[in-house]
């Protein structure tokens, strides 16, 4: 089974302070992504990885960088928060398909509940 | 850009009621579709998938959907829904090509009663 992990379930942090989500993923999986989820919004994409420090903009991602450094890692930084990211943060990871389309199924971490003071 | 609506955004059944929820996209090139439920308190995970070939999908816990090209639609179904399918669905659609990222709907949140 494909197992995405993420650092926390729950996180409090205050305005102005630098926040670092973790992901880690154990299926030697390409492509990672960052998204938040929001009540009524569905899931918005802040940024995707598809290869060893290699980025891509998502939908959102003002406010937020990335760093991929290993392959199995994806890193979710605030650089500095606000309350407007109090949200869900969901990992995914997927590999790049082939043949059959290059969007393949997206396997998700549990989430981690960001709180901004 | 490709956009994916989903027009129930809540959704009460009674046990046993037949469930058919709503989902379309806006992309002019060949795509993958994917319905995800979130259980409460569970992560994401994948209810079903279309990549090609038969438009009528099967999924898991006696899902399906159907994709037909004409009406850009991806509609979930389930003849008989229990207690247990109370959670929340996401349509979600990605390019056969280019972006690897996918774009999904808002949710719908369904809730059986007993």
């Amino acid at each position: 089974d494909v197992k995405v992990t993420q650092s926390s379930r729950y996180l409090v942090k205050r305005t102005g302070e630098k926040v670092f989500l973790e992901c880690v993923q154990d299926m030697d999986h390409e492509n990672m992504f960052w998204y938040r989820q929001d009540p009524g919004l569905g899931l918005r994409l802040i940024y995707f990885s598809y290869d060893v420090k290699m980025k891509e903009k998502g939908d959102i991602p003002e406010g937020y960088s990335v760093s991929r450094e290993k392959k199995e890692r994806f890193s979710l930084i605030l650089e500095s928060a606000s309350t407007n990211q109090t949200s869900m943060y969901l990992c995914a990871s997927s590999f790049s398909g082939v043949g059959a389309g290059s969007t393949d199924t997206q396997y998700f971490g549990p989430g981690t509940r960001l709180t901004v003071l | 850009a490709q956009s994916v609506s989903q027009h129930n955004h809540h959704v009460i059944l009674s046990e046993a009621a037949s469930l058919e929820l709503g989902c379309n996209y806006s992309y002019g090139g060949t795509v993958n579709l994917f319905w995800y439920v979130q259980y409460p308190g569970q992560h994401l995970q994948l209810l079903l998938k279309y990549f090609s070939g038969d438009p009528l999908v099967k999924g898991i816990k006696g899902f399906e959907a159907e994709f037909i090209k004409s009406k850009f639609s991806f509609n979930l179904r389930k003849p008989s829904v229990q207690w247990s399918d109370t959670a929340e669905y996401f349509c979600a659609v990605g390019p056969y090509t280019g972006r690897r990222a996918l774009t999904f709907g808002s949710g719908t949140r369904l809730q059986v009663q007993p």
